[in-house]
């Protein structure tokens, strides 16, 4: 039930296009969901985050859609550009607990 | 300034010897954290510190030991070194434990047993 799935695990797309990554979590009690960006050699930082009394956010090309009665959320990133290639990790979370965090996803833009 | 350094950056060592990974945060924050990152990129918690307090152990083999002298730091030590430790080591930290709390990790730590 702490669990937290995410797909696709890699993804390739063209400069321009707009990737899509989902995830999906099990426990209700779950109330913030980040998303956490990971470039090579680095370690991951907090990209954008989202509570379930919305159903989306936009933090410039990067939006957040959730879905609180299928229990998923997913990461859409517009005008993709080869700088955002990096590992993306969904992660939930709830007060005084750890972090879940999903698999990752590598995504590449290719220019 | 880095808000969460951890040193060394690199480290390669041979089967059965043990060693150390310091980390500090001049964030102020109460809660730090040790993640493990394998080869295939995922991120599994194995410490979390709040205050000095360990708070969550996840099940992680007791070869490894976490020791906080104070609030800003939080060391990891590893004995007996296994050639399956072998993986990135992120220590991390946020102002409180869960919610809608930020965590920031440092630039992660390579350890390589060989």
């Amino acid at each position: 039930q702490q669990q937290v799935k995410q797909s696709p695990q890699s993804l390739i797309v063209q400069k321009g296009g707009i990737p899509i990554i989902n995830c999906a979590y099990e426990n209700t009690a779950f109330d913030y969901f980040p998303w956490y960006q990971q470039f090579p050699g680095k370690g991951p930082a907090l990209l954008i985050a989202i509570r379930p009394d919305v159903s989306e956010k936009k933090e410039g090309r990067f939006t957040i859609s959730f879905n609180k009665s299928a229990k998923q959320f997913s990461l859409h990133i517009m005008d993709s550009q080869p700088g955002d290639s990096a590992t993306y990790f969904c992660a939930a979370s709830k007060r005084g607990q750890n972090f879940v965090f999903g698999p990752g996803t590598r995504l590449s833009v290719l220019p | 300034d880095t808000a969460v350094s951890q040193t060394p950056k690199y480290l390669v060592t041979q089967m059965g010897n043990d060693k150390s990974i310091k980390c500090e945060q001049n964030l102020g924050h109460d809660t730090m954290y040790w993640y493990k990152q394998d080869s295939k990129k995922f991120l599994k918690i194995m410490f979390s510190y709040n205050n000095k307090e360990l708070i969550i152990n996840e099940t992680v083999p007791n070869r490894f030991s976490p020791k906080s002298p104070d609030k800003a730091h939080l060391n990891l030590h590893i004995n007996s070194l296994e050639l399956g430790d072998s993986a990135v080591y992120f220590c991390a930290s946020s102002f409180s434990l869960g919610g809608g709390n930020t965590i920031y990790f440092g630039e992660g730590s390579w350890l390589t047993v060989v």
